[in-house]
């Protein structure tokens, strides 16, 4: 069975350091791009961040950008998101998902981990 | 900024038909934006049910259909049953990564 589960979320302090991790099983995970989704709550889905499969092509949306980092180790079929210098609007569930390429959608989603931002 | 538009809410009649609209800020989807929809009840991981504009995900039903009408895309509930009652997004792809709609909360009743 193809499946995806986040794990590491948690509460953050403002300005603060988490790291969320996916594990990924049922598929060759080195093959595919992955993707971190956001929902904060109450609010619509958003786009974070995502990886190629090797590691070579690394996107992130604008309000990320230079706070967080995604990464992978394909040996360990495992996805992170290192996420620095937490705002109180970083508070979101946090999804992991895999992309089907040529077609640009994400086909398999995770459960989600949640991440609370609060002194 | 480009934003993706789509309706806030919708209600549809049990049997009904209803279509969801997804649009860009500035200038139109086309199918070069491989539009995706996704279905979410509460506290649910997102479902994927529209890939590439038209394509249904496996397990789908066939009252789903997507397309692209003028300049938007656009998502076709026939036959709207209550377990329909969801929120819908329209994610399209920018190139480097994707673009979700505000989503659209639909109510069957």
């Amino acid at each position: 069975e193809v499946q995806l589960v986040e794990s590491g979320g948690g509460l953050g302090q403002p300005g603060g350091s988490l790291r969320l991790s996916c594990a990924a099983s049922g598929f060759t995970f080195s093959s595919y791009t992955m993707n971190w989704v956001r929902q904060a709550p109450g609010k619509g889905l958003e786009w974070v961040s995502n990886i190629g499969s090797s590691s070579d092509s690394i996107h992130y949306a604008d309000s990320v950008k230079g706070r967080f980092t995604i990464s992978r180790d394909n040996a360990k079929n495992s996805l992170y998101l290192q996420m620095n210098s937490l705002r109180a609007e970083d508070t979101a569930v946090y999804y992991c998902a895999k992309m089907r390429f040529p077609y640009y959608y994400m086909d398999v989603w995770g459960k989600g981990t949640t991440v609370t931002v609060s002194s | 900024q480009t934003v993706v538009t789509q309706e806030p809410s919708f209600s549809v009649s049990p049997g009904g038909t209803v279509t969801l609209t997804c649009g860009l800020s500035s200038g139109s989807v086309s199918i070069n934006y491989y539009p995706s929809w996704y279905q979410q009840t509460p506290g649910q991981a997102p479902r994927t049910l529209i890939y590439s504009t038209h394509t249904r995900s496996s397990g789908v039903p066939d009252r789903f259909s997507g397309s692209i009408l003028g300049n938007k895309a656009a998502l076709t509930i026939t036959g709207a049953q209550a377990d329909d009652e969801s929120d819908y997004y329209c994610v399209l792809y920018m190139g480097s990564g994707f673009l979700f709609g505000g989503g659209t909360k639909l109510t069957v009743l």
